[in-house]
């Protein structure tokens, strides 16, 4: 079966510091892989997607990146985190054109 | 421009049915989702409709009319453990496959 594991599941870091999140998928090949944000009380903002290995496309310009060094591997980055990145960060995949997204448990990140 | 309505938050009781509308605007349509977000939690995949009709999984139900960028999730015989945030998604005609998001609507459920 399809699964997909993201961690850790809370973080909390001082303003400045780096960041790295990742998520991995099982159970499938050549998966679509998302990153997105969500404040808490909104809806989903998509941050990153990526359609295979060294494929990252970004939908708001930001201090994060996201990479995929491996097919089934997808990281999401910052160098200097900001007060405003936090937030509940949820890493999803789908498989195919019309197959609904599925997610990882989410990461809550607090920045003080 | 691109956009997902739903109203915000909805009340309703142990036991009876709600409906939670969804209308949309999107550049092209290949399918809407439901999800359920429990607080705290990631959303979970309910159903998924891409013709007119209704589709039906047990308690919950879900139409679709795409002439009129509409749908709606039915939730019958309603339990406490039904309270969470509802989230509509459309897959618009985008070649990446992307998911256009609703904010969701909150549904309180009270005994």
């Amino acid at each position: 079966s399809q699964t997909i594991h993201q961690w850790p599941a809370t973080l909390v870091q001082p303003v400045g510091s780096p960041l790295s999140l990742e998520c991995t998928v099982e159970g499938t090949s050549n998966p679509n892989l998302y990153w997105y944000r969500q404040a808490a009380g909104r809806g989903l903002q998509l941050l990153f997607y990526s359609v295979g290995i060294g494929q990252i496309s970004s939908e708001v310009p930001q201090n994060l990146s996201a990479s995929r060094p491996q097919d089934r591997q997808f990281i999401l980055s910052s160098k200097k985190l900001l007060l405003s990145d936090s937030g509940f960060y949820l890493c999803a995949f789908d498989a195919a054109g019309s197959q609904p997204q599925h997610f990882g448990d989410g990461t809550r990140l607090s920045i003080l | 421009g691109q956009n997902i309505d739903q109203p915000t938050e909805m009340t309703a009781t142990e036991g009876a049915i709600v409906q939670i509308n969804c209308t949309y605007q999107t550049s092209g349509f290949n399918g809407l989702f439901w999800y359920q977000q429990h607080a705290g939690e990631a959303p979970t995949f309910l159903s998924y409709n891409v013709l007119d009709g209704l589709e039906e999984k047990g308690r919950f139900s879900s139409f679709l009319s795409r002439s009129k960028g509409y749908s709606y999730l039915l939730l019958k015989e309603l339990q406490m453990k039904d309270s969470a945030s509802y989230l509509c998604a459309v897959r618009g005609e985008d070649s990446n496959y992307q998911l256009i998001w609703g904010a969701g609507t909150k549904l309180i459920i009270k005994p």
